[in-house]
């Protein structure tokens, strides 16, 4: 079982909607990554979080450390935000290392 | 800003060949990264540097070589390519806070092996 899981793994919508990423992971963390990948390949870290909720713009990150969980929603989706999106957790008390989810791949269509 | 710089952003390689990816951050980080992407699967660690003059090996350090040459720079050095080395490889650096501990990710270099 992989330490860090991501669902779903690909997801579509429409414009407009509302959409919801999940990740759970099985290690102890100090730090959880959401992070963007468009096509093309850069990757954009969006947050950063050890506790509760942050916002930036459309986008809300979430995480309760009590249940091992984070979620990444975005607000009335737009086609530009067709990326893959990527969970990442820092093992707690580690400096060096990432266990990266394998991503889930959003399209919006318009 | 710069940010993180990796070079070089293609490049194709006959089996048994060397070859190195260079990476600059100039934001002062201490901790950098190398990692690589292959489909179906995760971004994997291949070596870290937690500060200048230390590395270490991650995930999949097979294979490969590193240099924390200062501050600024890290790059991985494949000494004899072989074709499961083809892969996109990403350099990162962060600094090591809690606060301040967001990722910055190099545009990728896409290898090829022959």
């Amino acid at each position: 079982k992989n330490e860090v899981e991501q669902s779903p793994q690909n997801l579509t919508a429409q414009e407009g909607e509302f959409i919801t990423i999940n990740c759970s992971y099985s290690v102890g963390i100090s730090a959880l990554h959401w992070l963007q990948q468009h096509p093309g390949g850069g990757i954009v870290s969006l947050f950063m979080l050890s506790s509760g909720k942050k916002k930036h713009g459309r986008l809300i990150a979430t995480i309760n450390i009590q249940e091992k969980h984070s979620s990444l929603h975005i607000t009335a989706s737009h086609p530009r935000d067709s990326a893959v999106y990527i969970c990442a957790v820092r093992r707690g008390g580690s400096q060096g290392n990432l266990i990266f989810g394998k991503g889930t791949k959003l399209s919006v269509k318009p | 800003n710069a940010g993180v710089t990796q070079t070089p952003k293609f490049q194709v390689l006959k089996t048994g060949q060397s070859m190195t990816l260079q990476c600059a951050q100039d934001m002062n980080h201490n901790s950098m990264y190398w990692y690589r992407q292959d489909p179906g699967m995760g971004l994997r660690l291949i070596y870290y540097s937690a500060s200048e003059g230390t590395t270490d090996k991650g995930e999949v350090p097979n294979g490969y070589n590193v240099s924390r040459l200062n501050k600024r720079e890290f790059s991985l050095r494949l000494e004899s390519a072989a074709p499961s080395q083809t892969s996109v490889y990403f350099c990162a650096s962060s600094e090591w806070d809690l606060q301040a501990g967001e990722l910055f990710f190099g545009e990728g270099s896409r290898l090829t092996v022959l």
